[in-house]
């Protein structure tokens, strides 16, 4: 059964870093998604894409928080210079249509 | 403002119970609610529920909607072990989702 995968599944950087998490989602899908998870909080949505453009996006999302999709499989969130409240799990999601969403395994992101 | 709010928080049975999740929401543009079970990791999808008072059913797991009361419940009977995990509600509109903090069910054997 196709999945949507995520690299890497931890990644550790320091303060003022920048980081790029990855996902490949599943092949014919066609609206992908990031959301994070702070530890023990609750999942929440930072931003939706769509034929090769941002169609919504959070007020978390902002101008540290870039995506792209660099080539016909890869979905990529960049952090350009990350705090610690940066720190938390960050899921990405893919979509047929606009409607379920399959979540990749997640990638936690720790800032020291 | 968008929310979305689960009941009970918490919630702890014992095997063979049977279970009800609450959620409500108030979201502009509404297209679609989803239930996801959440253990370790990620989020699986259970359910997807768009139309009002449709049941959807998988094995001992079920849902519905009901659109003039802005809400949804997942109904778990013959409770297991393995049903032990954080149920999340997730609440879709044109462009995001939304979820709420969802609600953590403990079965003891």
């Amino acid at each position: 059964e196709p999945e949507v995968t995520q690299t890497p599944s931890h990644q550790v950087t320091q303060m003022g870093q920048e980081v790029i998490l990855r996902c490949v989602p599943i092949s014919n899908h066609l609206y992908f998604y990031w959301y994070r998870q702070i530890l023990g909080q609750k999942v929440e949505f930072l931003v939706s894409f769509y034929n090769n453009e941002i169609s919504e996006k959070s007020e978390i999302f902002d101008d540290q928080f870039s995506v792209e999709r660099p080539d016909g499989s890869n979905f990529t969130l960049k952090i350009r210079s990350t705090k610690l409240e940066d720190s938390a799990m960050y899921f990405c999601a893919s979509s047929r249509d606009t409607y379920e969403q399959y979540f990749g395994p997640g990638t936690r992101l720790t800032v020291t | 403002e968008d929310k979305v709010v689960q009941s009970p928080l918490s919630l702890v049975v014992h095997e063979g119970d049977t279970v009800t999740l609450n959620c409500s929401y108030e979201v502009t543009n509404f297209r679609s609610l989803l239930w996801y079970k959440q253990e370790k990791k990620a989020p699986t999808f259970l359910f997807m529920l768009t139309s009002s008072g449709i049941e959807k059913k998988s094995g001992r797991l079920s849902s519905i909607l009901d659109k003039k009361e802005l809400s949804s419940i997942l109904n778990i009977t013959a409770t297991q072990t393995g049903d032990s995990a954080i149920y999340l509600c997730a609440v879709g509109n044109n462009n995001d989702m939304r979820f709420g903090a969802g609600t953590r069910l403990t079965v003891k054997p």
